[in-house]
């Protein structure tokens, strides 16, 4: 089992949808975490942090679900430039701060 | 430059030919990443360094994989007697504390073994 999990879609959606995507990770020692956005042939980017409190960026919402090792992503009204592989990442304080990732989750928005 | 640096970008190699992939992190970035990424996937975690130690080779996949930093900047990773398993893109990462801030990323070396 890998050590974070993501659906790797792909979601195809509409401009102006609302779409989710969920991680689960598996080491409960897991101290910070991340979405990184990677867009066809570049490398990752950070898109936003994530916080237990949850945290909001414009058309996107980060949410941190400790008891449950869950992360969830929501971006409201999906725009085509968004179309991009999201990856789930999380670090472990006693793995010396390395980046994990998931597989990535691939969306489309389309017309 | 301001960013990551990788090169080459691009790199061709016959079977069983050693090549060398280098790293220019960011100016003072005291964490270096290094990262495979295969078609369709995650980047999978190769090492990992602050300053000059290599704190966690736990990722390399085999002995044929080596990886330095010897001053605490540049890095490079070499891999002594490619297979075709290891066609993928390499990616490189620098931070400026132990991963608990944003990593940037370079643009990748994409190896390809023929």
């Amino acid at each position: 089992r890998k050590e974070v999990e993501q659906d790797p879609g792909p979601f195809n959606v509409p401009e102006g949808a609302t779409v989710a995507f969920n991680c689960t990770y598996s080491n409960s020692a897991s101290q910070s975490f991340f979405w990184y956005r990677q867009d066809c042939r570049k490398e990752p980017k950070l898109l936003m942090s994530v916080y237990s409190s949850g945290n909001e960026d414009g058309r996107f919402t980060a949410q941190l679900n400790r008891a449950s090792q869950y992360i969830s992503l929501l971006i409201r009204d999906s725009k085509l430039s968004d179309s991009a592989t999201y990856l789930c990442v999380v670090t472990s304080g006693n793995q010396g701060g390395k980046l994990i990732f998931g597989q990535g989750t691939e969306l489309s928005v389309k017309p | 430059g301001a960013g990551v640096s990788q090169s080459p970008r691009y790199k061709v190699a016959k079977r069983g030919q050693d090549v060398a992939l280098r790293c220019d992190p960011i100016s003072g970035h005291v964490s270096l990443f290094w990262y495979q990424q295969a078609l369709g996937q995650g980047p999978e975690f190769l090492t990992y360094f602050q300053n000059e130690a290599q704190l966690d080779k736990s990722g390399l996949p085999s002995d044929r994989f080596f990886a330095e930093r010897p001053e605490g900047s540049v890095s490079t990773l070499k891999i002594q007697r490619t297979q075709q398993e290891d066609s993928a893109v390499y990616l490189c990462a620098s931070s400026s504390l132990r991963g608990n801030t944003e990593a940037f990323f370079g643009q990748g070396t994409r190896l390809t073994v023929v």
